[in-house]
């Protein structure tokens, strides 16, 4: 059980296009999900927290407009990156916190963002 | 905010060693510590936590201790194998499903 999914586990895209990564849990209601970013040898980064229903609550530094989050529902969340440029090529890689009071988080496969 | 340091970042050690990792977390609050094993290419995959109200904490060949007072928390991994090799972060976090602060990894070699 505990399963997360992201779609897709790679895209390459132009500079100023937009690039949507979905997050799901597959196996149970995620009432929280999170998002981190991952450069080349270095440790996860927390982007954002999003809970189902209500806006999203960025880290420091991270530009709303530009990240755009939504957790529609208690199994999907999407990470949007808007008008890519070529500094946004990374590892995006979500979370997922049960509805159950465990603390436990269920990390998806990641998603290799390649901006050209 | 919490702050999570993480020693060695890297580590080398051979087939059936043994191999320690060190964390250490600021924020007294923090109560929930995983550890995680990312292979490459791939998200962290949990292998093991511990909470704050549990001094160690034990599955098979790894292990995971906690001293509050002192706050750090260490992973241990017995007989290690080259299936073992990977990077490894340490995280600390409050309350249910909380944010974690990870530690910067720790890029783990078992040579055969």
């Amino acid at each position: 059980g505990a399963v997360v999914s992201q779609h897709p586990s790679r895209v390459i895209c132009k500079s100023g296009t937009s690039v949507k990564i979905e997050c799901r849990s597959l196996d149970f209601q995620a009432t929280t999900m999170f998002w981190y970013r991952q450069f080349p040898k270095q440790s996860l980064m927390l982007m954002a927290t999003s809970n189902e229903g209500s806006k999203a609550t960025y880290e420091q530094g991270v530009e709303k407009d530009k990240f755009l989050i939504n957790h529609a529902s208690l199994t999907l969340s999407t990470l949007t990156v808007t008008s890519a440029h070529p500094e946004d090529s990374s590892f995006y890689i979500c979370s997922a916190g049960g509805t159950d009071g465990s603390y436990e988080q269920y990390f998806g496969p990641g998603t290799r963002l390649t901006v050209t | 905010g919490e702050n999570v340091e993480q020693h060695p970042s890297t580590l080398s050690v051979q087939e059936g060693d043994s191999a320690v990792i060190k964390c250490t977390y600021s924020d007294s609050a923090s109560n929930y510590f995983p550890w995680y094993k990312q292979e490459l290419g791939k998200g962290p995959q949990l292998i093991i936590d511990i909470r704050s109200n549990v001094g160690e904490k034990k599955d098979q060949r790894i292990a995971v201790t906690l001293n509050k007072t002192a706050k750090h928390f260490s992973l241990h991994i017995t007989e290690t194998q080259p299936e073992d090799s990977a990077v490894y972060f340490c995280a600390a976090s409050f309350a249910n499903a909380g944010k974690s602060t990870f530690g910067d990894g720790t890029t783990l070699t078992v040579k055969p």
